[in-house]
């Protein structure tokens, strides 16, 4: 069955850096990859959607990096803030309908 | 004000007892599903639903049941068949089936008394 890893940690990083979480997957071809937001109690808040055709996608200070060779994709935010202190989940989908959902990593962002 | 809401915010099943979690959305999104989740885990789908009428079990679906009488509403039932109900329950829209974006409702925590 379809296996995805996140960050196994917690991360904590000086606000103004760049934070970069990691998402691995096996056995699974996904179409799209897309990362969201969850604060604590609160649902998942989509970021970012990716395809398996694209290498990379921005949206302001986020970008998203998906190899389908090494089977990963990279997320990033630049310019961290104490704001985007939150945990990050990363969910595969195929064409099909069901989505796959990694265990989030959590980040902090210190100020 | 468009959106999907989840209704209640906590909710207590005592033993044996049938327990239902509502999902409205009134986003005109044909797909909606229910996931469950756990302290140190990910979402995990229990059914997903991509027409009125129609819904498939997901990964998890035993002593969970569904209905989809309507395209705005996707009520969950956990029954008494569900040994350890005691999670956050979170129910999503998206436009279309298949890599659509997801929108998410605020949960529903359940707790066995």
């Amino acid at each position: 069955s379809q296996k995805i890893e996140q960050n196994s940690e917690a991360l904590n990083i000086q606000e103004g850096k760049t934070a970069t979480l990691t998402c691995n997957y096996t056995n699974y071809s996904p179409a799209y990859l897309q990362w969201y937001r969850q604060d604590p109690g609160r649902g998942p808040v989509f970021l970012l959607l990716i395809r398996e055709n694209e290498k990379e996608k921005r949206k302001e200070r986020l970008k998203v990096t998906f190899d389908t060779t090494l089977k990963q994709s990279l997320f990033h935010i630049t310019a961290s803030q104490p704001a985007d202190s939150a945990t990050y989940l990363c969910a595969l989908a195929n064409t099909g309908n069901q989505f796959y959902f990694g265990t989030g990593t959590s980040l902090t962002v210190i100020p | 004000d468009g959106g999907i809401t989840q209704s209640p915010k906590y909710l207590f099943r005592k033993e044996g007892q049938n327990v239902t979690l509502s999902c409205e959305q009134n986003l005109n999104h044909d797909a909606m599903y229910w996931y469950r989740q756990d302290p140190g885990q990910g979402l995990r789908l229990i059914y997903y639903s991509q027409i009125v009428n129609d819904f498939q079990k997901g990964d998890i679906a035993e002593g969970y049941s569904v209905s989809r009488e309507k395209k705005e509403s996707f009520p969950l039932t956990v029954t008494s068949a569900q040994k350890n109900p005691t999670a956050f329950y979170l129910c999503a829209s998206a436009l279309r089936s298949g890599g659509e974006t997801q929108y998410f409702g605020p949960g529903t925590r359940l707790l066995v008394l």
